[in-house]
């Protein structure tokens, strides 16, 4: 497709609840990140694929998140046992270069809601 | 302490008032410079590069001062639909942009 596509766009989850997210990427896009962004604050960077390495996992913010990218395309950010502090935007972007370069384009994000 | 810090606002100015946002970043190894700009309930989108000559695009001019690790955001003429949130954004060596928490402008009429 023509940009970055993330789904679900919203997602209710009970307390507890496991979650996917998923992120298609632009065709031919190399560089993959997620990042979550908090309401009122700025996108907090989460994780970096560079095709299928996972090559930063440093902004994870505790066990319970995992992403995968295994073929080089697709992606997809799972919580698990979510909490309510996992409410936020989940948000994910695209480059053609590696090393996050200007070129960055942003998905819609899945917006997620812990009850 | 969070590695960008902004003025979150809101600031709110008429319609073809000049505004500037101001930005601070603490790695002095960072490498690159952006403003970006995200509308209510949208994703970022980039504004411009930052270059510490400054630069300028339309009624936008941005400026960089490396010694200072200080940013800017100029507008000039505002008008309605420049009213979003403006996030300063900072590129350390690796992989990851660092944001600011925004800083929210509401042009009025």
């Amino acid at each position: 497709g023509a940009g970055v596509s993330q789904s679900p766009r919203y997602k209710v989850a009970k307390r507890g609840q496991d979650v996917a997210l998923r992120c298609d990427p632009i065709s031919g896009h190399v560089s993959l990140f997620w990042y979550q962004q908090a309401l009122g604050q700025g996108p907090e960077f989460l994780t970096y694929f560079q095709n299928e390495a996972q090559l930063d996992k440093s902004g994870l913010p505790s066990d319970r998140f995992f992403a995968e990218r295994p073929e080089g395309s697709v992606s997809t950010l799972k919580i698990q046992r979510t909490q309510q502090e996992d409410s936020a935007v989940y948000l994910c972007a695209s480059s053609l270069a590696g090393e996050g370069a200007v070129g960055y384009t942003f998905g819609s994000g899945t917006r997620l809601t812990v009850v | 302490r969070k590695e960008v810090e902004q003025d979150p606002g809101p600031f709110n100015v008429p319609e073809g008032a000049t505004v500037a946002f101001n930005c601070t970043y603490s790695n002095s190894a960072s490498q690159s410079f952006f403003w970006y700009r995200q509308d209510c309930r949208k994703e970022p989108k980039l504004l411009m590069s930052v270059y510490s000559s400054g630069n300028e695009d339309g009624r936008f001019t941005a400026q960089l001062n490396r010694a200072s690790q200080y940013i800017s955001l100029l507008i000039r003429d505002s008008k309605l639909s420049d009213s979003a949130t403006y996030l300063c954004v900072v590129k350390r060596p690796g992989y990851a942009l660092n944001f600011g928490k925004g800083t929210s402008l509401l042009v009025t009429p």
